[in-house]
């Protein structure tokens, strides 16, 4: 069936360091979203993405989609304790389509 | 503005007890999802409504989950039997316009169900 995988699972960093999380797909995607989920919390919609190689920034967060539409990559500069948590990209095939959610990338942070 | 709301928060019954999640979506929204968080699984659609009919309830593990959405601002997920690896925390979120995947979802805060 269709996936969108994400890596890495797991990231612990220093705070001010830089974090990246990836996915990817095998077949071209429609649109992806970005959440963020706390722990103990849910999920809450950071972004979407649509156009091939679209671009957006939030602040310290830069989101990407790729010019074929089968990955995307969220990068966040200089982490802060706030950054803690679990980022999910969720990926559908079409806007009919139900959205697959990657498996998470959980990130931890050294004060 | 209210957010989906789900009752219970915390639920802890024995197996083979019937048990009811409810959910209400944030007003005016027409997509309604039911998801299922486990640390072995992550993040699962068990069936999401549109226009309060069931569109796609293939993530429904088995014929001992069922889900309703009577109207447009109530849902259940019912789980009967319950079985101890039911335990997990259970997500509703909604979203608004059109079929529902191009719009974000807006999450509830869970339940976390745990059956001894």
């Amino acid at each position: 069936g269709q996936q969108v995988m994400q890596i890495p699972q797991y990231q612990h960093v220093q705070e001010g360091e830089d974090f990246t999380t990836y996915c990817n797909s095998s077949t071209t995607l429609s649109n992806i979203q970005w959440y963020k989920q706390r722990p103990g919390g849910h999920p809450v919609f950071l972004i979407q993405l649509v156009k091939s190689g679209e671009v957006k920034k939030q602040k310290r967060l830069t989101f990407q989609f790729g010019e074929a539409k089968k990955n995307s990559s969220l990068h966040i500069t200089a982490t802060q304790t706030t950054d803690v948590g679990t980022y999910f990209c969720a990926g559908a095939y079409s806007s009919a389509s139900k959205i697959i959610f990657g498996s998470g990338t959980r990130l931890s942070i050294r004060p | 503005d209210a957010g989906v709301i789900q009752s219970p928060r915390h639920e802890v019954t024995e197996m083979g007890q019937e048990v009811t999640l409810r959910c209400k979506p944030i007003s005016g929204h027409n997509s309604l999802f039911w998801y299922r968080q486990t640390m072995m699984r992550g993040l699962e659609l068990l069936i999401y409504f549109n226009n309060n009919v069931p569109i796609d309830d293939s993530g429904m593990p088995e014929d001992r989950f069922s889900a309703k959405m009577p109207n447009a601002s109530f849902s259940t997920l019912k789980i009967q039997p319950s079985e101890p690896r039911d335990s997990a925390v259970y997500f509703c979120a909604s979203s608004n316009r059109g079929t529902g995947f191009d719009q974000p979802q807006h999450f509830g805060d869970g339940t976390r169900l745990s059956i001894l």
